[in-house]
């Protein structure tokens, strides 16, 4: 059974270039998260869909970033204009249902470089 | 969710046992107790949780304490590959997201 799968591994954009990062989940789940972890620091909590919903994106930064988990094709992060400070591995998990006992798996992320 | 603390590094011999300490002092009757690791250059992968009985699976043991104010992973035979930042995070009624604090950094030595 494949697990999470997440690409591109390795992306580099420009300044102002747009980033679309891609996860598609474990086959039978409809939860997704996604998180970024900055060079030298702990991963933090970005987003958590289920299919066609966003169901928080509190930790979203409010201009620039979107994210969707379309009915068909793999959730996608998309970053617009990006900056040097989006420089970071993004990854993404999935979970089969929405209970807290239930464990999330992850990608090997996707390595955002900016330019 | 409530906050963890954990010790900021660890070493451990290869094939001996490893004690990873975690305390949850705030922790809420109806929190999980779950614990991720994650290897350089890869994505977290999750170790094991529970709510208030020691679990055991075939990658650690989860001890926890009787009043669930701290916890502790047990890794049986540490090998190389064990070599990672632990992860140890409650996760309660707020919502599913995971909230990873700084962690502990198992150091393996040959």
């Amino acid at each position: 059974n494949a697990g999470v799968m997440q690409n591109p591994r390795h992306l580099v954009r420009r300044r102002g270039q747009e980033a679309r990062l891609r996860c598609s989940p474990v086959k039978g789940h409809s939860h997704v998260y996604w998180y970024r972890q900055l060079p030298e620091e702990g991963l933090k909590f970005m987003v958590y869909l289920q299919k066609e919903n966003i169901i928080d994106e509190s930790g979203m930064p409010k201009e620039r970033f979107s994210a969707e988990f379309p009915k068909e094709g793999p959730s996608i992060l998309r970053i617009q204009q990006v900056v040097r400070g989006d420089s970071a591995a993004y990854f993404c998990a999935s979970s089969p249902k929405e209970r807290k006992n239930q464990p999330q798996h992850f990608g090997d992320g996707t390595r955002l470089s900016i330019l | 969710d409530a906050k963890t603390t954990q010790p900021n590094s660890m070493e451990s011999n290869e094939e001996e046992p490893v004690h990873l300490p975690c305390n949850h002092s705030t922790i809420s009757g109806t929190d999980y107790i779950h614990w991720y690791r994650q290897l350089p250059s890869q994505g977290p992968e999750y170790v094991i949780h529970g709510l208030t009985s020691n679990v055991n699976n075939r990658m650690a043991s989860l001890a926890i304490a009787e009043d669930r104010k701290s916890s502790t992973l047990i890794l049986h035979r540490a090998t190389l590959r064990d070599a990672a930042v632990y992860y140890c995070i409650l996760i309660g009624n707020a919502g599913n997201m995971l909230t990873f604090g700084g962690g502990t950094r198992l150091m393996v030595k040959p």
